[in-house]
């Protein structure tokens, strides 16, 4: 069945420092990809998608590439904020599979030291 | 109050204690969905309700017991839960099943004695 596999946590950087968060996925077919985050106390909110192949997904200094040759959608931040600190989730949805339900990974914890 | 909204926040039951979640989105959405999120675990959807109607019960045990009595309320009915159904309960809510955005709420947290 339909996968999502993002690396394990805990990732601690500095203020300012780059952030690379690796997923990839397994699915038939062209599923959506998307980047949720949950910050402490809180549900999840949508960061970004990409729904083709070589999309880029970007909101608040986030991106990530649809690359559809190595099934990934790695999270990236250039600089990142003690704001930033929270769990990040990488997710799919195939509507030719798993009935068009989201898949989640299972998270990634990054904290951001000032 | 905006987007979606779960009470309570925190909930501490006993094994034979009988109790209830509640969630409630402000969004105009048809679709309502349950999911259980346990530590280093991904997600795991329980429940998908479209136009109050139950679409997918994912091998949910009995005990875990979903209503639906309209499309902006959700509820779920917990009875002789385990500890092992200690969990982060969470709603979330899309325009429609097919819908690409979900918008969640922040969750009930239950812990079973």
């Amino acid at each position: 069945g339909d996968s999502v596999t993002q690396m394990e946590g805990p990732v601690t950087l500095s203020e300012e420092a780059f952030l690379t968060i690796n997923c990839t996925y397994t699915a038939t077919g062209y599923p959506s990809l998307f980047w949720y985050v949950q910050y402490p106390g809180e549900g999840l909110q949508l960061l970004l998608k990409a729904t083709k192949a070589d999309d880029k997904g970007s909101n608040k200094g986030f991106e990530a590439t649809y690359r559809k040759e190595t099934t990934s959608f790695h999270l990236e931040k250039g600089s990142v904020q003690v704001s930033d600190s929270a769990v990040y989730f990488c997710a799919l949805k195939n509507y030719g599979g798993s009935q068009g339900n989201l898949i989640f990974g299972k998270g990634t914890k990054l904290s951001v030291k000032p | 109050e905006t987007g979606v909204t779960q009470t309570p926040r925190h909930l501490v039951m006993g094994m034979t204690n009988k109790k209830s979640l509640k969630c409630e989105q402000h969004l105009g959405h048809n679709a309502m969905y349950w999911y259980k999120q346990s530590a280093k675990k991904p997600l795991e959807l329980m429940f998908v309700y479209n136009f109050k109607e139950q679409t997918e019960n994912n091998s949910v045990p009995s005990r875990f017991s979903p209503e639906c009595p309209n499309s902006s309320h959700l509820f779920l009915h917990l009875h002789t839960l385990q500890p092992e159904d200690s969990a982060l309960y969470l709603c979330a809510s899309s325009q429609d099943p097919v819908s690409d955005t979900q918008y969640f709420g922040p969750g009930t947290r239950l812990t079973v004695l």
